[in-house]
C-alpha cells in the first residue's frame, strides 16, 4: 500500500516556541491531507483537511492561527504548532488521500508532541 | 451528522479465543465504515473498509466484518485470537461518500493473555 511519512517522530520544545511537523506521501501524490490530534488513550479528532494550493479547512474550535497548516506540494504537508504550550502536548497523525487507490486515506506513524 | 459508538474500551480475551469487537453507527446517507488498528505509538493501519458491496467484508490478518443496516452495527470479528492482535481497534465512518473526512469511534483496547 501506499506509503506516508511524518518527520519528527517525536519532538520536545520548551513552552512559547514553534514546532513544524511533516507530513509526505512518499509514493503516491495526494492533493488532500489530514490532520488529527489524539489525547492519550482516546480517539483521532480531526483537526483540519489540507488541500495542496489552497487555504486549509479547519474544524469547529481548532485555531487555524496556532496550527498552522501549508500544503505547498502534492506530497508535503506541514503542520506548524505556534507558540506552542503544554496542553498542545499530543500525538499529531496525518492522512494522506490516494485518489488512484479508491480515495482511501493513508495514514503516517505519527509525531508525539511534548511541551515542556 | 454521522457518528460511530464503540462498546467496550477493553475487551479481553485468552489467545486463540473468539475476537469480537463492537460498533454501532449513526448516518444519515449510506455509509462507508471502517476498521483501523493501532499499535502503541504508531499511526493507524486499515483492517477492513465496507463500501456498499458485500455485507460480510474481509480483512487482513483474518480479520472480517459484517454490514447490518438494521442493526447499523459493523462488528469487528476474528475467530481466533493471536498475541500479535494486542492493539487499539478503532471504527469510522466516512462523512459523504468514499474516504473523505473520518468520524472515529472512542477505540477499544484489545487485550490477549496466553
Amino acid at each position: 500500500g501506499a506509503v506516508v511519512s511524518q518527520h519528527p517522530s517525536r519532538v520536545i520544545c520548551k513552552s512559547g516556541t514553534s514546532v513544524k511537523i511533516e507530513c509526505r506521501s512518499l509514493d503516491f501524490q495526494a492533493t488532500t491531507m489530514f490532520w488529527y490530534r489524539q489525547f492519550p488513550k482516546q480517539s483521532l479528532m480531526l483537526m483540519a483537511t489540507s488541500n495542496e494550493g489552497s487555504k486549509a479547512t479547519y474544524e469547529q474550535g481548532v485555531e487555524k492561527d496556532k496550527f498552522l497548516i501549508n500544503h505547498a506540494s502534492l506530497t508535503l504537508s506541514t503542520l506548524t504548532v505556534t507558540s506552542a504550550h503544554p496542553e498542545d502536548s499530543s500525538f499529531y497523525i496525518c492522512s494522506a488521500v490516494d485518489t488512484s487507490s479508491y480515495n482511501e486515506q493513508f495514514f503516517g506513524p505519527g509525531t508525539r508532541l511534548t511541551v515542556l | 451528522a454521522q457518528s460511530v459508538t464503540q462498546l467496550g474500551s477493553h475487551v479481553s480475551v485468552s489467545e486463540g479465543a473468539l475476537v469480537l469487537l463492537r460498533c454501532n453507527y449513526s448516518s444519515s446517507v449510506p455509509p462507508y465504515l471502517f476498521w483501523y488498528v493501532q499499535y502503541p505509538n504508531q499511526g493507524l493501519q486499515l483492517l477492513l473498509k465496507y463500501t456498499s458491496a458485500a455485507t460480510l467484508v474481509k480483512g487482513i490478518n483474518g480479520f472480517e466484518a459484517e454490514f447490518k443496516k438494521s442493526e447499523t452495527s459493523f462488528h469487528l470479528t476474528k475467530p481466533s485470537a493471536h498475541m500479535s492482535d494486542a492493539a487499539e481497534y478503532f471504527c469510522a465512518v466516512s462523512e459523504g461518500t468514499g474516504f473523505q473526512k473520518l468520524v472515529f469511534g472512542t477505540g477499544t483496547r484489545l487485550l490477549v493473555s496466553p
